[in-house]
């Protein structure tokens, strides 16, 4: 069965510090990979998706990136964080090829917080 | 462009009453819709998914949803609430070869004992 990961699930970062939020998803291959925001009290504002090993398709500017160095893994960073980065970041995947039928499966998230 | 609108942002029910969340959704064909619950400090599950056919779709944890074209509605209902459904639901309109998901707003429920 297919399974994500995402790590860490908690951090807390002083403005201006770097970020890295990691998203691993196992048993399944060519997976499209997503990270999404949850600000409080806000619904879901997708950031990043990526077709493949080194594509990535950016939905919003803003202060983060996204790589996606392997096949499962995809990495969302900040060289410097804002204080408007807070928020709970979701990882997320569906099987190969856009449907509007794609199911996401979505990890448990990673809470930031930037103080 | 695809929209969803999920008019409630908070609900109260007592556990053992009926709930109905609502969902409007904006597309000109018919669309993929689905429907999330996300517990508190979670990820979001799929709770139920409407593609095609029978209009009135059964999910996980006694949910069922309606998709009502003529409304452009595709409410999700539960007979008799727990007091495990308290959480945060969102309702999601996919179409064609979409690359996301839209998502609705989200509707914070709280069940009273």
């Amino acid at each position: 069965s297919q399974t994500i990961h995402q790590w860490p699930a908690t951090l807390v970062q002083p403005v201006g510090s770097p970020l890295s939020l990691e998203c691993t998803v196992e048993g399944t291959s060519n997976p499209n990979l997503y990270w999404y925001r949850q600000a409080a009290g806000r619904g879901l504002q997708l950031l990043f998706y990526s077709v493949g090993i080194g594509q990535i398709s950016s939905e919003v500017p803003q202060n983060l990136s996204a790589s996606r160095p392997q096949d499962r893994q995809f990495i969302l960073s900040s060289k410097k964080l804002l204080l408007s980065d807070s928020g709970f970041y979701l990882c997320a995947w569906t099987s190969r090829g856009f449907s509007g039928a794609n199911v996401l499966t979505f990890g448990a998230g990673s809470r930031l917080t930037v103080l | 462009a695809q929209s969803v609108t999920q008019p409630d942002i908070h609900i109260t029910v007592s556990e053992g009453a009926s709930l109905e969340l609502r969902c409007n959704y904006s597309y000109g064909a018919t669309p993929y819709l689905f429907w999330y619950v996300q517990s508190p400090g979670q990820g979001l599950q799929l709770l139920l998914k409407y593609f095609s056919g029978d209009t009135l779709v059964q999910g996980i944890k006694g949910f069922e949803a309606e998709f009502k074209r003529s409304q452009s509605s595709f409410n999700l209902r539960k007979p008799s609430v727990h007091w495990s459904d308290a959480a945060e639901y969102f309702c999601a309109v996919g179409s064609g070869s979409a690359r996301q998901l839209t998502f609705g707003s989200g509707t914070q429920l709280t069940v009273l004992p």
